[in-house]
């Protein structure tokens, strides 16, 4: 385990709905992260926090929210997504994101699928 | 721009062998490169880094890697390889003389065969 827990694991979802993934590392880290993975793709950055402040936004779409209430949790709402969005959803955390050469650590993603 | 290139998107190699995993960077600082490994159905574990002294590098699981200069390169490699390496794996980099940005690969597939 690398002390990065995401909840759920799988999420089948309309384009509809509205949900939200879940992340939370036991690490004591100051900066979390979200990335997107899909298939033949690097993985792409999407949200960036630092002792709670966003730091990154990558041009991601106003359907995808970010919410870090504390250095331990982060959340990614979802609302009326499609199905081009279906895609492993990876949390990450580090020490921090300023000069220092920390590396990240994982959780084990959301499988999400928009039907 | 900074980048990160992983040539193959399969390796296959027959275990006990030595396999190595290609990666080259561009960046306009120096670099911090770091070899990441996912197992099916996990998130992406660290294996090493290179940040600066010793151009070896060794990481865990017995892997090693090479920063290259020159050639811009960052190959990570594996004396004897086992079966249970097989995974995929990604190099990425932060570049120091830019936004400290993590940029990853696309990922290689390593498949050790029995």
């Amino acid at each position: 385990e690398t002390g990065v827990t995401q909840t759920p694991r799988h999420l089948v979802m309309g384009m509809t709905n509205k949900k939200s993934l879940k992340c939370e590392q036991h690490l004591g880290h100051n900066a979390m992260y979200w990335y997107k993975q899909s298939a033949k793709k690097p993985l792409e950055l999407m949200f960036v926090y630092n002792f709670k402040e966003q730091t990154e936004n990558n041009s991601v779409p106003s359907r995808f929210s970010p919410e870090c209430p504390n250095s331990s949790h982060l959340f990614l709402h979802l609302h009326t997504l499609q199905p081009e969005d279906s895609a492993l959803y990876l949390c990450a955390s580090s020490q921090g994101t300023g000069t220092g050469d920390h590396e990240q650590y994982f959780g084990p993603g959301t499988r999400l699928t928009v039907t | 721009a900074q980048s990160v290139a992983q040539p193959e998107d399969q390796v296959n190699v027959a275990e006990g062998n030595p396999l190595t995993v290609k990666c080259t960077y561009s960046v306009s600082g120096n670099p911090y490169l770091f070899w990441y490994v996912q197992y099916p159905n996990r998130g992406l574990q660290f294996l090493l880094k290179y940040i600066t002294g010793d151009n070896l590098v060794k990481g865990s699981y017995g892997f090693e890697a090479e920063f290259n200069k020159s050639q811009t390169s960052f190959h990570l490699k594996k004396p004897s390889a086992l079966v249970s390496d097989s995974a995929l794996y990604f190099c990425a980099v932060r570049d120091t003389g830019g936004t400290y940005k993590y940029i990853f690969g696309t990922g290689t597939r390593l498949k050790v065969l029995a």
